[in-house]
């Protein structure tokens, strides 16, 4: 079974705060996004990478950078934490191979609490 | 640009009832269709999918068609289980890099 893990379920930082979410996924996979859930928002993309040192902005990167220095790990980075960023984070991937299906596989997610 | 928009929820349900959560889409070109899944406390799974007209994805008894006439892919299940009680994010595969374009989500609550 493949496998996406995220560093942690809860975390609560401060505001200005630099803030890691890391994610491993254990499937070679070349893909790895990372998305916001929000209520009523549903997904939003803030960034994906599809090889190692590559990176592409989704739809909402402000705020935000990655780093995708080895194949399996995909870390996000919050800048300067705000309040507006409290929000659940889920990491994913998807196999170069496996593109018509778009399954791409999530971790459990991480619930960020700004203060 | 894409998008995708899903019937608000909550949606409350008596077990073994019949569930349908509406789903249409917008999109340039022939997008591939998707409903996943997100059970309390986990990542989303992918449920079902479709890749072009006309096709029906189905798993686990839930079941939706790709209808380009009405931009739709709405998600049925003929009776719902207890089990069944998650959110259901409806979603479309559009442009380059596989990126997914999700719906809002619907969350179903299935009572004894």
């Amino acid at each position: 079974d493949v496998k996406v893990t995220q560093s942690s379920r809860y975390l609560v930082k401060r505001t200005g705060e630099k803030v890691f979410l890391e994610c491993v996924q254990d499937m070679d996979h070349e893909n790895m996004f990372w998305y916001r859930q929000d209520p009523g928002l549903g997904l939003r993309l803030i960034y994906f990478s599809y090889d190692v040192k590559m990176k592409e902005k989704g739809d909402i990167p402000e705020g935000y950078s990655v780093s995708r220095e080895k194949k399996e790990r995909f870390s996000l980075i919050l800048e300067s934490a705000s309040t507006n960023q409290t929000s659940m984070y889920l990491c994913a991937s998807l196999s170069g191979s496996d593109l018509l299906s778009y399954e791409q596989y999530f971790g459990p997610g991480t619930r960020l609490t700004v203060t | 640009g894409d998008s995708v928009t899903q019937m608000e929820g909550p949606v409350t349900l008596s077990e073994e009832a019949f569930l349908t959560i509406n789903c249409t889409y917008t999109a340039t070109g022939y997008p591939s269709l998707f409903w996943y899944v997100q059970y309390p406390g986990e990542g989303l799974q992918l449920l079902l999918k479709a890749t072009k007209a006309d096709d029906k994805g189905s798993n686990k008894g839930f079941e939706a068609t790709y209808r380009k006439e009405t931009t739709s892919f709405h998600l049925e299940k003929g009776s719902v289980q207890v089990s069944d009680s998650a959110v259901y994010f409806c979603a479309l595969a559009s442009g380059g890099y596989n990126k997914l374009i999700f719906g809002a989500g619907t969350r179903l609550a299935v009572h004894p």
